[in-house]
């Protein structure tokens, strides 16, 4: 199967902590997005990749985060000194550049965060 | 952020009844989406819809693009278990490469 897969699938941490994910996008496709997920919300918007350039950025996402996407294929979000607002569910997802298609995005299975 | 108004919130439904939910936005969008996600997972991609009055079918689901460009409707037939989870919908604009999502409807299916 080639869809979006992501690492680890839940993580939890002290406040205060670093934490680190990573996301493998569908391999055809150069655009990635990440976005956060509180329980009984939609997903919301943090940051998007057109292959290693990161062209836009949410306000959400704060000087704590940090996404980058070296090589253009997987990408990693960082949280420093997590604290316990930052508890939820992030996703990654990727598109095609191109065609129809590139307004679709397909999602991964996310990464459950848990600040204690 | 924005999150766009979904209705119902919840649904109970008895295996077998056809399903109706809308999606409403304060602004025009350009493409809508529809997504249903299970618990602990990430969103799967149902329909996706590109023009004004679109009516999109995916098997048992239909999808429409409003008119108006402000909202969306999805609607489940013939429901049946593995239907149960929460359904979002999504809007997005040329230009703008984020999707904005909406607060999702929760749908039980009643034994």
């Amino acid at each position: 199967d080639t869809g979006v897969s992501q690492n680890p699938r839940h993580k939890i941490t002290k406040r205060g902590q670093n934490v680190t994910f990573r996301c493998d996008p569908i391999s055809e496709h150069n655009r990635l997005y990440w976005y956060r997920q509180t329980l009984g919300q939609g997903p919301e918007f943090l940051t998007y990749f057109q292959n290693e350039a990161q062209l836009e950025k949410s306000r959400l996402l704060s000087d704590r985060f940090s996404a980058e996407r070296p090589k253009g294929s997987f990408s990693t979000l960082e949280i420093q000194r997590t604290e316990q607002g930052d508890s939820a569910m992030y996703l990654c997802a990727s598109s095609p550049s191109t065609g129809t298609g590139s307004y679709e995005q397909y999602f991964g299975p996310g990464t459950r965060l848990t600040v204690t | 952020g924005q999150q766009l108004n979904q209705s119902p919130q919840s649904m109970f439904i008895q295996e077998g009844e056809d399903v109706s939910m809308n999606c409403t936005s304060s602004s025009i969008f350009n493409t809508w989406l529809w997504y249903k996600q299970d618990p602990g997972e990430g969103p799967v991609l149902l329909i996706a819809l590109y023009k004004a009055g679109e009516l999109t079918s995916n098997g048992r689901l239909t999808a429409q693009f409003g008119i108006t460009r402000k909202d969306s409707f999805l609607n489940i037939s013939a429901s049946i278990p593995s239907d149960v989870g929460i359904y979002f919908c999504a809007g997005h604009n040329f230009g703008n490469e984020k999707l904005t999502f909406g607060t999702g409807t929760r749908l039980t299916i009643i034994p």
